[in-house]
């Protein structure tokens, strides 16, 4: 199996503009996880899907995010708009529903 | 409400030298404990884990005993390579309404020098 694949694996955006972050999980894994990892905050938890169905979103910093998952096989997370502090390197993680979880390689954001 | 703290970094060591990562835990009954790693670039990968009192996870030389009077899960090495250098997290597991949750430390970096 691949594992966990995310695209882009950089993204250099300016203020204001829309960013969109995608995740293909581990097929067979039901659940999907969103992260954010940042020197000041560590690993966040920002949100997690069950068979495609979010089931907690608490960790969403504000509506400017937003995350989808229209089938078993892709996720987004969407930033618009998108400001400097929300420059961070953003994880997806997939899990068959055991207590271990597998990550992609993230995709590191910098907003200008 | 649950929570793992981990010994702040960075730890700088030679190689062959031993290695401890402190780790303690506050949680309700009796969670699973992770060790996660991170190489530079890459993603969280699962190291070893523990799921009861007194199991001891090992792997890669890296051991750690889920200790429950002591609410700890310290992470020892007797010899580090040069290839250890990494990003080093504590975690447990958080299985509530149905659903596991991991919950992270802040995380220990390891470098390691020849």
């Amino acid at each position: 199996d691949a594992g966990v694949i995310q695209s882009p694996r950089h993204e250099v955006t300016e203020m204001g503009q829309e960013v969109t972050l995608r995740c293909k999980p581990i097929s067979g894994h039901d659940y999907l996880f969103w992260y954010r990892q940042t020197m000041m905050r560590g690993l966040e938890l920002l949100i997690y899907f069950n068979n495609n169905v979010p089931i907690d979103d608490s960790g969403m910093p504000e509506d400017r995010f937003s995350a989808k998952m229209p089938n078993a096989s892709f996720s987004t997370l969407k930033i618009q708009p998108s400001e400097p502090r929300d420059s961070a390197v953003y994880f997806c993680a997939s899990s068959p529903g055991t207590d271990e979880q597998f990550f992609g390689p993230g995709t590191r954001l910098t907003v200008l | 409400g649950d929570s793992v703290t981990q010994m702040e970094g960075p730890v700088t060591l030679s190689e062959e030298a031993f290695l401890t990562i402190n780790c303690t835990y506050t949680a309700t009954g009796y969670p699973s404990l992770f060790w996660y790693v991170q190489y530079p670039g890459e993603g969280l990968q699962l190291l070893l884990k523990a799921t009861k009192a007194d199991d001891k996870g090992s792997n890669k030389g890296f051991e750690a005993t889920y200790r429950k009077e002591t609410t700890s899960f310290h992470l020892e090495k007797g010899s580090v390579q040069v290839s250890d250098s990494a990003v080093y997290f504590c975690a447990l597991n958080r299985f509530s309404g149905g659903y596991n949750k991991l919950i992270f430390g802040a995380g220990t970096r390891l470098a390691v020098h020849p």
